[in-house]
This record gives C-alpha cells, structure tokens and sequence, in this order.
C-alpha cells in the first residue's frame, strides 16, 4: 500500500529564511515522487518531480528536492524565502505501474512566510 | 495552449439532489483524472478515465461515477449528495502517451461543491 507522511501541517518561516517541507513514504517498490504547490482558490501546479536518474532534483522558483532511498524521503527546499512561495505544499507519489496517473498525496503542508 | 478547464467553479447543491460537473482537458490530452479535496481527507483519487474507458478507481462509492466523450472531454457525476461531499474537486489532464513511463499530470482551477 503507498502512503505518503508530511510532516508538519504549518510551517512558518521568515522571508530569506530556509524552507524546508518534510515528506516520507511508504511504499515496497520506489515510486516516482511529486512536489505540487496549490495557492487559495486554484489547482496544483507541479514543482518538481523525481523519477529516475538524478537524486537532487530542481523545479520550478528555485525549488528542489532530494530522492533518498535509504531514508525514503524526499524533503522540498529553497534557499532563500519569498513572500510569493506562501501557498500549501503537497508531496505525491505514484505508484508502479508507472504509467498510471493515479497520484497518493500527503496531507499538505502550508507555508506561511513572515516579512 | 489552453489549460485545463473545469465547470462550474462553484456549485450549491442540498442533501439527496445529484450533481454532474465538467472537465476539459488540454488539447490532445487522453487522460482525465479525478480528485477529490477536503479538509479532512485531503487529497483522494476518484478515478481516471482515458479513451473513453475507465482505467483506474479509488475507493469511493458508487454513487461517484465518471465518463469520458471522444473528444476526452470528462464529466462526473455525484448522486444522492451527502454533506461530506462537499469538497473541491479536481481534474487533471495527461497526453496518457503508449509506452511512456509516466505522464505528467496538469491540474484544472477545480469545482468548489457545497452541499447544504
């Protein structure tokens, strides 16, 4: 059974602080794995996402996120934040078979960012 | 290239009434999947529709339902609402390419379903 873990519903950060969004999962083959951002009243927007190759992968608004299998986890960060990155964050996978696009999402994580 | 388009955006409904809302998917995209989105629950996959055939299902009941036109654009339909229905639903789009090992999905704005 997959299952997807982020930790932390709320996390605050200050504006050119670290971001750092926690998801692990669970799942007996490694899935591909997704880093969506959702803003109020709109759909998800992909970040990022790891399927083969590469470890360290980079998305979109200085997104990035690393694969680690040993730890079955693939945490988001960004260097620096902006108040534009407030917005929920959700970290997914999708199970083997590969080619189905039926997506697990963790709870969600909203990143408030103080001026 | 057009997005994803969903309709209506926002939808009342009352206990007991059924509901159909509609997804257009990117030009040239096959694949149609269904989200539901709720506080509680979260996210949860409905179920996905390619060429007109239902090719994969979550775990809801039957009054959930779904059906794809040869045009692929996507309809699902609620029956005998529940006000644990209430929910933003969400549709996502894929080119759903033969031989491709994934592929990506793109997400419509949703359709906001308050059942009163």
């Amino acid at each position: 059974a997959q299952s997807v873990t982020q930790l932390g519903s709320h996390v605050s950060v200050s504006e050119g602080a670290l971001v750092l969004l926690r998801c692990n999962y669970s799942s007996s083959v490694p899935p591909y794995l997704f880093w969506y951002v959702q803003y109020p009243n709109q759909g998800l927007q992909l970040l990022l996402k790891y399927t083969t190759g590469a470890t360290l992968v980079k998305g979109i608004n200085g997104f990035e996120a690393e694969f680690k299998k040993s730890e079955t986890s693939f945490h988001l960060t960004k260097p620096s934040a902006h108040m534009s990155d407030a917005a929920e964050y959700f970290c997914a996978v999708a199970p083997p078979p590969r080619g189905a696009n039926n997506l697990f999402f963790g709870t969600g994580t909203r990143l408030t960012v103080i001026p | 290239k057009a997005g994803v388009t969903q309709t209506p955006r926002y939808l009342i409904k009352t206990r007991g009434q059924q509901v159909t809302l509609s997804c257009s998917p990117i030009s040239g995209h096959r694949s149609v999947s269904w989200y539901q989105q709720t506080p509680g629950q979260g996210l949860q996959f409905l179920f996905e529709y390619f060429s007109e055939t239902q090719r994969n299902k979550g775990n809801f009941p039957g009054r959930f339902s779904g059906r794809q036109f040869s045009n692929s654009r996507s309809e699902m339909n609620v029956s005998t609402l529940e006000l644990g229905d209430s929910a933003l639903y969400l549709c996502a789009s894929s080119p759903g390419l033969a031989g491709e090992a994934y592929n990506e999905q793109f997400f419509g704005p949703g359709t906001r379903l308050t059942v009163l």
